[in-house]
């Protein structure tokens, strides 16, 4: 099972909104609506933000909006913040009991 | 908050074996779905295994089939990863985590346990 597809990166000025994608296949993000996005600070484990392609789990801002197209998933944040610089991952159930990871982009601020 | 405590990593040589833990006082394993996730140094997430609620179920990637077993001790609320046969690139920091629902997103994660695998 491949690896999802992530930019590496992606920037933004503090306010301004920055969208992750993630791009799968027909047999993992274009098949199923469970695709989730984790936010990684350095040093620390990941947080889920986003399950179910866009819903957030109780706690997270609503700056945080998930998407699916077709084989691809994106995370928006909005009104970008200091402690929005962090890793970001997606994550899609592929089948058989076996659930694929994006190869993660790192946010910085312009 | 809801904690997950892994344990077990440490320092081990190419072809041998270690044991990691996972447990928590605040819900029952016996309820949810329980994976492993694993993290190389500077690199991305990678999926590594689940046992099912009913503990009867478990499956692996690709990467770890055949050399790594899941397993769980009811009685003591403990989650285990044995791994045997480590190689190099198993080298990783390994998060014990819940899955939140049937196979949608994974909502607690321990703070994870270093595996080193070096001669």
């Amino acid at each position: 099972q491949s690896a999802l597809t992530q930019p590496p990166s992606a920037s933004g000025s503090p306010g301004q909104s920055v969208t992750i994608s993630c791009t799968g296949t027909s047999s993992d993000v274009g098949r199923y609506k469970y695709v989730s996005w984790y936010q990684q600070h350095p040093g620390k484990a990941p947080k889920l933000i986003i399950y179910e392609v866009n819903n957030r789990p109780s706690g997270v801002p609503d700056r945080f909006s998930g998407s699916k197209s077709g084989n691809t998933a994106s995370l928006t944040v909005s009104g970008l913040q200091a402690e929005d610089e962090a890793d970001y991952y997606c994550n899609s159930y592929a089948g058989n009991n076996n659930w694929v990871f994006g190869t993660g982009t790192t946010v910085t601020f312009l | 908050q809801v904690q997950l405590v892994d344990s077990g990593g440490g320092v081990v040589q190419p072809g041998g074996c270690l044991r990691l833990s996972c447990t928590t006082s605040e819900f029952s394993f016996n309820t949810c779905g329980m994976h492993w996730v694993r993290q190389a140094p500077g690199r991305g997430l990678e999926w590594v295994a689940v046992i099912w609620s009913d503990g009867r179920h478990d499956f692996y990637a690709d990467s770890v089939r055949g050399r790594f077993t899941i397993s769980r001790d009811d009685s003591k609320n403990t989650l285990f990863l044995q791994m045997s046969s480590l190689r190099d690139d198993d080298t990783a920091i390994y998060y014990c985590v819940r899955e939140r629902a049937a196979y949608d997103g994974f909502d607690i994660w321990g703070r994870g346990t270093q595996v080193t695998v070096s001669s």
